[in-house]
Order: structure tokens, then C-alpha cells, then sequence
């Protein structure tokens, strides 16, 4: 069984300032994570994927994700907030014995303050 | 490449009608999957194809609707005939094999059932 929690619902920062997104995963086999970002009215896209290499995961736009097996966590980050990532976050997981099925966690919606 | 083509964006159709929904994956994915979103439910797995075959289909709703994959590079998703509940955005996604790596989304078909 594999299953994700996004630990906030909604997350509003000041332009400039760090924004973090938190995630836990469960997962019976090992994982691979994916956030995607969905801006209004618009598809899903993928952001970043952490797939058993690096712990450390770098993504487009400045965002990245750290690994920690030991936390189950997968939380996403960025130093620098810009207006354009006002959007929702998704963290996902999947895994080989899930063949295909990606599990969405609930979804995090970003606000950003000029 | 274009990336995940969907068509119509926006449908606006009556209670009782016929819809179908269109998607073009990226050229050389092998598994195609059908998405439905909305607020109350987020996203919820219809349907996975792989080569062109069903594979699970237990995400979708009821009998009015069906999905069919006749090749690699096109596949449709009708309800026959539609409900207002059937309202939502539909997301046609693709991804290289194995399936278990990151699934590539299209725009979205914006449905509304009056």
C-alpha cells in the first residue's frame, strides 16, 4: 500500500521569502516521489522526481526536494518565492509494486504576498 | 515535442448527450492513463492503458462511460449519455515505459453537463 499526506492545505509567503511544502509518504517498496504544479486552469507539470539516486533533488523554477528515508519525508522547497508560483502542489509516490498507480496526496495551495 | 495533446479544451453539452474526449499522448509512450478532477474528489484514476490494451479500469465510474485505445497515438474517453454530475476537467496523461516513471498530463478537457 503506498499513500501521501500533504501536511498543509494552503501556504501563503511574502514574494522573496523561502516557501516549504511538506510531504510524507508511506510506502511498502521503495519509492519514487514526483511533485507536480498545476496553475489555474491549466495540466499538471512535473516539478521534480526523486527516483532512488540523489537524495537531493534539483527541479525547474529554483524548487527542490530532499529524500529522508528515515522521516518518510519528501518536502519541497525554494529560497526565493516569485509571484508566478502562486499554484497547487502535488506530492506524489509510486512505486514498482504498484506498477503504475500514482497516489496523489491532497494537494498544497500557494499564495504569494507582494 | 508537443507534449500531451487533448481536444476540446472546454464542452459544454446537455444532460443526456453524448461526449467525447480526445487525447494524443507523446509519441513513444507506451502507457496512456485517464484522470478526472474536481473539487470534491481530486484526481481520480479512470483508466491505464499499455500498448494500447486496458489494463485496469476499475477507476471508471459506471457504464456510461467508456475508453478505447485503438492505436499508439490516440485514444478517447466517451460518457453516453452524460449527467451534471459528470462535470469536472478531464486529464489524458502519458508516460514511457516502465509505467511506474513520471506521467506526463495534458491541458485538460474542462466538461460541463448542464
Amino acid at each position: 500500500a503506498q499513500s501521501v499526506t500533504q501536511l498543509d492545505s494552503h501556504v501563503s509567503v511574502s514574494e522573496g521569502t523561502p516557501v516549504l511544502l511538506r510531504c510524507n509518504y508511506s510506502s511498502s517498496y521503495s519509492p519514487s516521489l514526483f511533485w507536480y504544479v498545476q496553475h489555474p486552469n491549466k495540466g499538471l507539470q512535473l516539478l521534480l522526481k526523486y527516483t532512488s539516486a540523489a537524495t537531493l533533488v534539483k527541479g525547474i523554477n529554483g524548487f527542490e526536494a530532499e529524500f529522508k528515508k528515515s522521516e518518510t519525508s519528501f518536502h519541497l522547497t525554494k529560497p526565493s518565492a516569485h509571484m508566478s508560483d502562486a499554484a497547487e502542489y502535488f506530492c506524489v509516490v509510486t512505486s514498482f509494486s504498484n506498477d503504475y498507480k500514482l497516489s496523489f496526496g491532497a494537494g498544497t495551495t500557494v499564495t504569494v504576498r507582494a | 515535442d508537443a507534449g500531451v495533446i487533448q481536444s476540446p479544451r472546454h464542452e459544454v453539452t446537455e444532460m443526456g448527450q453524448e461526449v467525447t474526449l480526445r487525447c494524443k499522448p507523446i509519441s513513444g509512450h507506451n502507457s496512456l492513463f485517464w484522470y478526472r478532477q474536481t473539487m470534491m474528489r481530486g484526481l481520480e484514476l479512470l483508466i491505464y492503458f499499455n500498448n494500447n490494451v486496458p489494463i485496469d479500469d476499475s477507476g471508471m465510474p459506471e457504464d456510461r462511460f467508456s475508453a478505447k485505445m485503438p492505436n499508439a497515438s490516440f485514444s478517447t474517453l466517451k460518457i453516453q449519455p452524460s449527467e451534471p454530475r459528470d462535470s469536472a476537467v478531464y486529464f489524458c496523461a502519458s508516460s514511457p515505459d516502465p509505467p511506474y516513471n513520471e506521467q506526463f498530463f495534458g491541458p485538460g478537457t474542462r466538461l460541463t453537463v448542464l
